[in-house]
This record gives C-alpha cells, structure tokens and sequence, in this order.
C-alpha cells in the first residue's frame, strides 16, 4: 500500500541544524517533494528531488535515496522564521501526490 | 500577480446544505487541483483536472464534484455538506499534470454542523 512517513514534531534551536526525514512506500516514483507550510497558510514549494543524492538550495538541502526508499530535508543556520510544518510528498506512477501527515518544526531561541 | 485565490476564506454551513468553494488561478496553469487538510493526516486529493474540459477522481471524492469550463476557474461543490466534511481544502495549479510543481492557493476553512 502507499505509506508516507515523517516524524510528528522536532524541536531545535536558532542557529542549529535539523534533519527531517521521510520514508515511503508508493505504487510507482515520479520525484519526491518537499513543502513548508506556516500555520494557518498554505504550502509553499521548497524542493524536489528525482535523482538520488543531495540537492542544495541556500539554506536548505533534500536527498534522496530511491533504492532505501528514503528521503531528509537539512535546515542550516535555523531561524525563528522556520518554525512550520514541513511535508513529503511522492509523486507516483500516476502523476498524482500522496502525502506525508508533516513534520511540525519548533525552534526555540 | 494574484497567483490562485480562493473564496470564502472561511464558513461555516449547516449540514445538508450546498456549498461551492471557489478557486481561480492567473498563471495559465493546465492542471488543477483539491485537496483536503484535516489534522493528522497529508493533505488527501478529492479531485483534479489535467486541462480544462477534463476532471478526474482523487483519494476522496464522495460527496464532492467538481468542473473545469475554462482554464483559470476549478469549482468545488458539495452538494449536501455533512460534518465530516469539515476541513480546510486547498485548491492548486501546476502547469500540467505530469513534472511540474504544484502552487497552492490560501485556502478555504469550512466547518458543517
């Protein structure tokens, strides 16, 4: 069956770095995404991967693993803005998205 | 650059009532799509729309339809509103169907007693 897994919340500190992983067990892989979404707001687009290894994009980097089925979005130099949700999506054979119940990210000071 | 709207921004609707979301989007998008927030869970695809003249089933799509007459405009309807269809539902875009990001709209917050 099609299976999305992430972590429910993580708790980190202003300046650190955080590691939010996601497994997934779908019917087919067409690219993997990630999102951010503020509370109250909707998901903004921050990353996607196809390919296996590390895609880095300022702060922020995704890596894939299609063979482990296994995905992680790497948070640099965290700020209080980063306090969100952060969701994985896979795109299957359909074309179509299941996704992860999101990753919900506290930074304390 | 609006992007996609949606409208309301929120309601509240008594149950067994008809109730049409709205979603619009300016960026000539092909693909749209709804989806459904609830807590706990991913968002979940009630249905979707490859290019206009075309709608598709997603995940959820009991008590809900939907229909695409031009590019920029994808309605979601539910015909009679029960309870469990409270949530926030989330309109997107994406300029097809297949590679392309999704873009999301605000959303809507609907709450049926």
């Amino acid at each position: 069956g099609q299976n999305i897994d992430q972590p429910t919340e993580m708790t980190a500190t202003e300046g650190a770095i955080v590691q939010i992983n996601c497994t997934y067990q779908t019917s087919g892989f067409n690219g993997l995404f990630w999102y951010q979404q503020h509370a109250g707001e909707a998901p903004t687009f921050l990353s996607y991967n196809v390919l296996d290894g590390l895609e880095e994009k300022g702060r922020f980097s995704s890596f894939l693993s299609r063979s482990k089925g296994y995905s992680y979005l790497l948070l640099k130099e965290l700020q209080m803005k980063d306090s969100a949700s952060y969701l994985c999506a896979v795109r299957e054979s359909n074309y179509q998205l299941i996704w992860g119940a999101g990753t919900k990210l506290i930074i304390k000071p | 650059i609006a992007g996609i709207t949606q409208a309301p921004t929120s309601q509240i609707l008594a149950a067994g009532r008809r109730m049409t979301l709205r979603c619009t989007q300016d960026m000539r998008h092909n693909a749209m799509y709804w989806y459904r927030q609830d807590l706990g869970l991913g968002l979940r695809l009630i249905h979707y729309s490859n290019t206009a003249g075309t709608t598709g089933k997603g995940e959820v799509p009991d008590g809900y339809s939907v229909s695409r007459a031009n590019t920029d405009d994808f309605p979601l309807t539910l015909a009679s509103a029960v309870p469990s269809q409270t949530s926030v539902y989330f309109c997107a875009s994406s300029a097809s169907g297949d590679t392309d990001t999704q873009y999301f709209g605000p959303g809507t917050r609907l709450t049926v007693l």
